[in-house]
């Protein structure tokens, strides 16, 4: 069955560590996001990308970076930069990019999510 | 004022009552309208895209007031399964990227 595959599920870490969250798909699909959840909050976005080797800054990028160099693989890195990394992080999928209208193309299919905490 | 803004919730209400969730968003030229239903420590899936006729799936009906600038989701009979958050989304603009915008949330627990 096609997906999208995060690990790892839960996440500890200590402050002044980076970590890496995987993500993979393999719905052949050509954008990819990053999202946090804090409790009791929206989703909110992080990078995206909708196109093998180009992404682009969500709306709280700092403290993360993100590679897309294959079609089926976005992962995240969570830098000692980021202050509060303690979070739900989610990665999702979609058929298009995000300038199309069509409502198929813009269905978001999520992951699990990794749960991160910073000790 | 928030781009999409949810009832703060949380609703409780019992097995069979009909309940409605709004959302407002603050750009007139969004285009396109999602509810997403996250159940407790999951991942958001969606629940139905919103069309400007409005539609319907079963015990769900999801309405869009371009006028008023909000969307609704009714669902009617609740069942305990349906006690989850409710997520409404919007497509931002072109000079937003195009980006899914969502509103907080608001949760539903549907009691026996």
């Amino acid at each position: 069955d096609g997906g999208i595959t995060q690990s790892p599920k839960y996440l500890f870490r200590k402050e002044g560590q980076n970590v890496t969250l995987s993500c993979e798909q393999n719905l052949n699909h050509d954008a990819m996001y990053w999202y946090r959840q804090d409790p009791g909050q929206g989703l909110r976005l992080i990078y995206y990308s909708q196109i093998v080797n180009d992404f682009q800054k969500g709306d709280i990028a700092e403290g993360y970076s993100v590679s897309r160099e294959k079609k089926e693989s976005f992962p995240l890195t969570v830098t000692s930069a980021q202050k509060n990394p303690t979070a739900f992080y989610l990665c999702a999928s979609s058929i298009g990019s995000g300038e199309t209208i069509l409502f198929r193309a813009n269905v978001l299919t999520f992951g699990a999510g990794s749960r991160l905490t910073v000790l | 004022r928030k781009e999409v803004e949810q009832d703060p919730g949380p609703f409780n209400v019992p097995e069979g009552a009909t309940v409605a969730f709004n959302c407002t968003y603050s750009n007139s030229a969004s285009q396109s309208f999602f509810w997403y239903r996250q159940d407790c420590r999951k991942e958001p899936k969606l629940l139905m895209s919103v069309y400007s006729s409005g539609n319907e799936d079963g015990r769900f009906t999801a309405q869009l007031n371009r006028a008023s600038q909000y969307i609704s989701l009714l669902i009617r009979d609740s069942k305990l399964s349906d006690s989850a958050t409710y997520l409404c989304v919007v497509k931002g603009i072109y000079n937003q990227g195009g980006k899914l915008i969502f509103g907080q949330g608001t949760e539903l627990s549907v009691k026996p």
